[in-house]
């Protein structure tokens, strides 16, 4: 069984410009999670759907942050623009309802110069 | 407000000796507590949880997690370990209303030859 997929796993940009992640869930997974790590912390959560709904979005710097579930499967994370505080890895996770086990995609690691 | 705390930044063991990683927690009720692993460009690998029973948890590759409630603590040990344990280890706590995973900061374990 395939795990959680992201893609891209590593982006560089330049401050200002927009990025773009992608999130796979594993199938059947109805609850998504993006988390953001920053180099020597653990992750903290952005947003949470169950389905397509976002249920928990209230650490996601609304400014220039914006994620979309439309299907209730795959999911995307949009900043823009970026900050070089942004410069983190962004982790997905999902599981079978939110008081399931929570797996974990490799991460986006982005750069922001 | 839920937390852990890892008080030790890194862990430094021979192989073979014996490992802890420590973590403390502050909830309200009982708590849903986890082990996390992540190794150098990868997600985080679940390794156990605590949610009711026994207060001895087994895990993946060896590893098992002692929950003692009047320490508030739940300490990640193994009785031999390995090189390849080298890793970053997360202790979490589940949140009981939105399901979210409250991160400590992360412990790097090192095991030496």
């Amino acid at each position: 069984e395939a795990g959680v997929v992201q893609s891209p796993r590593y982006k560089i940009i330049e401050k200002k410009q927009p990025v773009a992640f992608w999130c796979n869930p594993i199938s059947g997974h109805n609850t998504l999670y993006w988390y953001l790590q920053n180099l020597g912390q653990g992750p903290e959560l952005l947003i949470r759907y169950e389905n397509e709904e976002a249920v928990d979005d209230s650490q996601l710097p609304k400014d220039r942050f914006s994620a979309e579930r439309l299907k209730g499967v795959d999911s995307t994370l949009k900043i823009q623009p970026a900050e070089l505080g942004d410069s983190a890895v962004y982790l997905c996770a999902s599981s079978l309802g939110r008081g399931g086990g929570q797996f974990f995609g490799p991460g986006t690691r982005l750069t922001v110069l | 407000a839920q937390s852990v705390a890892q008080p030790e930044d890194q862990v430094n063991v021979a192989e073979g000796n014996p490992l802890t990683v420590k973590c403390t927690y502050s909830v309200s009720g009982n708590p849903y507590l986890f082990w996390y692993v992540q190794y150098p460009n990868r997600g985080l690998q679940f390794l156990l949880k605590y949610i009711t029973g026994d207060n001895l948890v087994k895990g993946s590759y060896g590893f098992e997690a002692e929950f003692n409630k009047s320490q508030t603590s739940f300490h990640l040990k193994k009785p031999s370990a390995l090189v390849s344990d080298s890793a970053l280890y997360f202790c979490a706590v589940r949140d009981r209303v939105g399901g979210k995973l409250i991160f400590g900061q992360g412990t790097e374990l090192s095991v030496k030859p």
